[in-house]
């Protein structure tokens, strides 16, 4: 078993969707959470990252934390076309530990 | 701007060569990191380095080999040893744990893809 889980998609929505993205993980340790975006033939870039369990907003995209049931979201509303791309959720311990990465999903939004 | 870059965009390599990929930030991090990145797999740790003259393996460092002379720089050498070496490179930096709040959020390069002919 991974230690974090990624449904690969692909995941198509029409413009102005609100768009649900998942990952679970086995690791209890985890306890920083990031969601980083990657356009095609291009590296990832940050979007979010949120520390334990809980809620983070920023402007249309919004990060979930449950770590009781090992589970984070990132939810996109009002998504457009410019949101296609692919979401890797993210995810370490404390310290200086390496990152691990779900495999990604791919997202495209259709005018 | 400050950044990351990677370079050659493309490589085409014949087998049994070396290739080395070129990865230079100027955003003063200590921390570097080579992934490799196949479909479906997602990102995989080949090496990474904490501070200068320092590396240690990632997951699957077989068949590939660094050196961190200066603190800008992070090449990578995909050696002949690597059966499957095509797939997209990925370097990246960061700010180690104790200065960024342990988030240890990485930056990442464009990105080299390497194809083996």
């Amino acid at each position: 078993q991974k230690e974090v889980e990624q449904d690969p998609g692909p995941l198509s929505v029409p413009e102005g969707a609100i768009v649900s993205l998942n990952c679970t993980y086995s690791n209890s340790a985890f306890q920083y959470f990031m969601w980083y975006r990657q356009y095609s033939r291009k590296g990832p870039e940050l979007l979010m990252y949120t520390y334990s369990s809980g809620n983070k907003e920023d402007g249309r995209f919004t990060a979930q934390v449950d770590k009781s049931s090992k589970y984070i979201s990132l939810f996109i509303r009002d998504s457009q076309p410019s949101d296609s791309a692919t979401y890797l959720c993210a995810m370490k311990g404390t310290g200086f530990q390496k990152l691990v990465f779900g495999t990604g999903t791919r997202l495209l939004v259709s005018p | 701007d400050g950044g990351i870059t990677q370079s050659p965009k493309y490589l085409f390599r014949k087998e049994g060569q070396n290739v080395t990929l070129s990865c230079e930030q100027n955003l003063n991090h200590d921390a570097m990191y080579w992934y490799r990145q196949d479909p479906g797999q997602g990102l995989r740790l080949i090496y990474y380095s904490q501070i200068v003259n320092d590396f240690q393996k990632g997951d699957i460092a077989e068949g590939y080999s660094v050196s961190r002379e200066k603190k800008e720089s992070f090449p990578l050498t995909v050696t002949s040893a690597q059966k499957n070496p095509t797939a997209f490179y990925l370097c990246a930096s960061s700010i180690p744990a104790g200065y960024s709040s342990g988030a240890n959020v990485l930056t990442f390069g464009a990105g080299s893809r390497l194809t083996v002919l």
